[in-house]
């Protein structure tokens, strides 16, 4: 119940393309569900988070989608960036009544020039 | 300089060796986390701790110890390392206003256990 499915493993996509990333979860006390983006070498850091309240939230290029009666979130990265290339985690947080993050095993997303 | 300082950044060790891992923010958040990343198993966390006098475990913390000196400083040690523990590890801080707060992580120490 406090697993946090992704999919797909890698992606590759063309420069101006969309890409999309899906997380599935299963426990429903969840309450905050943010995007990390991470650089080889860096860690990672948060790009964007939804909370269930709500069904989407955009900032700049990147939405989220957020369908809380099939328990699944996706990021969405529309025209696509050489740039954007890296990996990508979704995340859920707020069961148990604690702020610890359950992870999602990442996406590796290359955009081609 | 960066918010959440990890040292060392790279580390080659051998098996049975006790390591140490330490983190420092200037961040002033109390809540203070280790977390574990391997390939195709994203971030696993290990230990997290809530301020100076609260230590919790996570989910693998089997073969780990943390100490929190202080408010800003968390550190994880291995007693006797072993190879199954090569990995990128990263310590991350949050604050403690409401729910949801984002994780701030360091730039990670990769470990090597020969």
């Amino acid at each position: 119940q406090q697993q946090v499915k992704q999919s797909p493993q890698s992606l590759i996509v063309q420069k101006g393309g969309i890409s999309i990333i899906n997380c599935a979860y299963e426990n429903t006390a969840f309450d905050y569900f943010p995007w990390y983006q991470q650089f080889p070498g860096k860690g990672p850091a948060l790009l964007i988070a939804i909370r269930p309240d709500v069904s989407e939230k955009k900032e700049g290029r990147f939405t989220i989608s957020f369908n809380k009666s099939a328990k699944q979130f996706s990021l969405h990265i529309m025209d696509s960036q050489p740039g954007d290339s890296a990996t990508y985690f979704c995340a859920a947080s707020g069961a148990s009544g604690t702020y610890k993050y359950i992870f999602g095993t990442g996406t590796r997303l290359k955009v081609l020039a | 300089d960066a918010d959440v300082t990890q040292t060392p950044r790279n580390r080659i060790t051998k098996t049975g060796k006790r390591i140490m891992l330490e983190c420092s923010q200037t961040k002033g958040h109390d809540r203070m986390y280790w977390y574990r990343q391997d390939p195709g198993l994203g971030l696993r966390l290990i230990y997290y701790s809530f301020d100076v006098k609260d230590i919790n475990k996570g989910e693998i913390s089997d073969g780990y110890s943390v100490s929190r000196q202080a408010q800003a400083k968390f550190s994880l040690s291995l007693e006797s390392a072993i190879p199954n523990q090569t990995a990128l590890y990263f310590c991350a801080t949050s604050d403690t206003t409401g729910v949801g707060q984002p994780q701030h992580f360091g730039d990670g120490t990769r470990l090597s256990i020969l």
